[in-house]
């Protein structure tokens, strides 16, 4: 299984400020097509996940530009940007380049 | 609007069988390989298998051992989970998405329990 490792486990920021979330996986998730299939979900409280950022970099339908994704081969990040209240969640990184797995997820607290 | 919408989840015993129904709208189901997720309570994502578009090819994690099985109807918009030989430990929050990620139903509970 490729694991995926990421950190902190937890984050309290205020409103306004930027956070980055790393995330690391145990191999190389480039594929045979050149493409990385790397992705970053939140799930808000009560909520199932929602996809934000889809192949390291590229923003989700209706995602706002606060959030981006950067990185490649093995090491990924993503940053918020100007964090609002309703960003309060779990963020989990997932693969798909090999079987699917996900990242232990990162709680984000609104101080 | 893209809808996942799961159903059947339950109280089953161990070693026990169920089988979750997921419904699809707001898309065309029939052009996206569908999956299964699962969310242990408190803890992280499990995906739990895959099948493409008309069928016919499957695919699960090495965890499932040949207990679960996913199949589809895409006259019916519908994808399905039959669960066999449950264990405890397949208590969880079951998710049917689209490639993987990109859509998420909302989930449904299964609890294993004697």
């Amino acid at each position: 299984d490729v694991v995926m490792t990421q950190t902190p486990p937890s984050l309290s920021v205020a409103i306004g400020q930027s956070v980055s979330i790393s995330c690391k996986s145990s191999q190389s998730l480039v594929y045979s097509d050149g493409k990385t299939y790397l992705h970053w979900l939140l799930q808000s409280p009560g909520r199932s996940p929602k996809r934000l950022i889809y192949q390291v970099s590229n923003l989700g339908s209706g995602v706002p530009d606060r959030f981006s994704g950067t990185g490649s081969q093995k090491d990924f990040t993503l940053k918020i940007s100007r964090v609002e209240a309703e960003d309060l969640g779990v963020y989990y990184c997932a693969q798909t380049t090999h079987f699917p797995t996900f990242g232990s997820g990162t709680k984000l607290e609104i101080k | 609007e893209v809808q996942l919408v799961e159903s059947g989840g339950s109280l089953v015993q161990p070693g026990g069988s169920l089988k979750l129904s997921c419904v699809a709208s707001g898309f065309t189901f029939s052009n996206y390989w569908m999956d299964w997720v699962r969310q242990t309570p408190g803890k992280s994502l499990e995906w739990i298998g895959e099948i493409n578009t008309d069928g016919s090819k499957t695919n699960y994690a090495p965890s499932i051992k040949d207990r679960f099985t996913i199949s589809r109807d895409n006259a019916k918009s519908t994808l399905y989970l039959q669960m066999s030989n449950v264990k405890s430990d397949d208590t969880a929050i079951y998710y049917c998405t689209g490639g993987v990620v990109t859509h998420w139903g909302q989930g449904v509970m299964v609890t294993v329990s004697s």
